[in-house]
């Protein structure tokens, strides 16, 4: 069993549409971290959550923790083909960044 | 340059043979990670480095041997090998733990034939 369990591990999407993505667990963290992984690339850091209930935003991605920090969720709005990647939580897990399986996003033009 | 650089950027090589994975980072951190991310699974933590000293093993097969001579330089040095370890192998490097996110290469794109 993973630490981490991201959903859906696919999204292949219409540009301009929505989408939520989840990151779930059942342990409770101090802090989480969201990051995307584009094609040929490694993973590029876009936001740390800190306060349960804590929301964030990065111009059309938003970004929520869980009431008891056990979950997060990422939603991005009018999706753009920019927007293709792989989406990846991570938590501190023994001093050490542990990674969920990740979503997969696809933006089609 | 800045930010972390990894080389090779591609690699195949035979299971016999012995070859080496750079990585240099340009942000002065203190640690410095390999990660192998393999298809359909999770990003592997393999070694961790925190001021030139092992961290972390994590149960890595011998035939992987990481080596941080100073804190801008990590290797990852590769010997007898199994196809089972094609995988992208990611540097990463941090200042202070994890609470300023980890700063990742783009990987080399090892291929074992």
């Amino acid at each position: 069993t993973q630490l981490l369990e991201q959903s859906p591990q696919f999204l292949s999407i219409q540009e301009g549409e929505n989408l939520t993505v989840y990151c779930n667990s059942s342990s409770v963290f101090s802090s989480l971290q969201w990051y995307r992984q584009e094609p040929g690339e490694g993973p590029v850091l876009l936001v740390t959550v800190v306060t349960g209930g804590e929301v964030k935003k990065l111009k059309r991605l938003t970004f929520q923790f869980g009431d008891a920090r056990k979950d997060s969720s990422l939603h991005i709005t009018a999706a753009q083909p920019g927007d293709t990647g792989l989406y990846l939580c991570a938590v501190n897990a023994g001093n050490m960044l542990t990674f969920g399986g990740g979503t997969r996003l696809m933006v089609k033009p | 340059e800045t930010g972390v650089t990894q080389t090779p950027r591609h690699l195949v090589m035979g299971m016999t043979n012995k070859k080496s994975l750079k990585c240099e980072q340009h942000l002065g951190h203190n640690a410095m990670y390999w990660y192998k991310q393999s298809a359909k699974k999770p990003l592997e933590l393999m070694f961790v480095y925190s001021l030139e000293e092992r961290v972390e093993n994590n149960s890595v097969p011998s035939r992987f041997s990481p080596e941080c001579p100073n804190s801008s330089h990590l290797f990852l040095h590769l010997h007898t090998l199994q196809p089972e370890d094609s995988a992208l192998y990611l540097c990463a490097s941090s200042q202070d733990g994890w609470n300023y996110g980890y700063t990742f290469g783009s990987g080399t794109r090892l291929t074992v034939v």
